[in-house]
């Protein structure tokens, strides 16, 4: 099974800066089948970014996914306030199990 | 507009079973495989397992083998887990979720998750 292991835990930043959170795999993801979610406190996950860097539908431009191989990057370019949650980056494809890092918290 | 909506709220006994549902509305049912995600108080998301609805093959995460079972019922769009042999740390936020963006086969591997139900809370205790 491919472990995800994401950093910072936390994040403590204001709105208007730049967050760059990061996924790292314990092996080479194929065809970067890296997706991040998002979620709220007392809401289900919301998918921002499929496979490492397309944006899901209706998903604002500041926030952007790169990476590849066992490396992967999200970033918002510049908070805002409705950003601050929990951050979880997912392998998927082939090979299952599915695996989720532990999450990273981005608070104000 | 795809919706998953669950089913309610469950305490149960250790050592018992529970069902939780998730049905589709809108789409085409057996278009999409959906997974089942579990998430623990205050813990990070845990992968139980999925099934295909058009070929009716489940697959499931290594540590639930033997205790989940998870199917779909094409006539009522319903998709159900049954956990049993439960206990204190399977209390947690069960979610329905579609593998909307599709990468392989659904035979061949997972995708990724575009649509979520809203969760179920299942409590252990004794």
């Amino acid at each position: 099974e491919i472990v995800l292991t994401q950093s910072p835990a936390t994040l403590s930043l204001s709105p208007g800066d730049r967050a760059t959170l990061s996924c790292r795999a314990s092996q080479s993801i194929s065809s970067s089948y890296l997706a991040w979610y998002q979620q709220k406190p007392r809401q289900a996950p919301r998918l921002l970014i499929y496979g490492a860097s397309s944006r899901a539908t209706g998903i604002p431009d500041r926030f952007s996914g790169s990476g590849s191989g066992a490396d992967f990057t999200l970033t918002i370019s510049r908070l805002e306030p409705e950003d601050f949650a929990v951050y979880y980056c997912q392998r998927y494809g082939t090979s299952l199990p599915v695996s989720f890092g532990q999450g990273s918290k981005l608070e104000i | 507009q795809v919706q998953l909506v669950q089913s309610g709220t469950e305490v149960k006994k250790p050592g018992s079973s529970v069902k939780v549902s998730c049905k589709a509305s809108g789409g085409t049912f057996t278009s999409h495989t959906l997974s089942w995600v579990r998430q623990a108080p205050g813990q990070g998301l845990e992968w139980v397992g999925r099934v295909i609805p058009d070929l009716g093959i489940a697959n499931y995460a290594p540590k639930f083998l033997g205790r989940v079972a998870i199917i779909a019922d094409k006539s009522t769009r319903t998709v159900y887990m049954d956990l049993s042999s439960l206990r204190s740390e399977d209390t947690a936020v069960y979610f329905c979720a579609r593998e909307g963006i599709v990468v392989v086969p659904p035979s061949k591997g997972a995708g990724a998750f575009d649509i979520w139900g809203q969760g179920t809370l299942v409590t252990v205790s004794s």
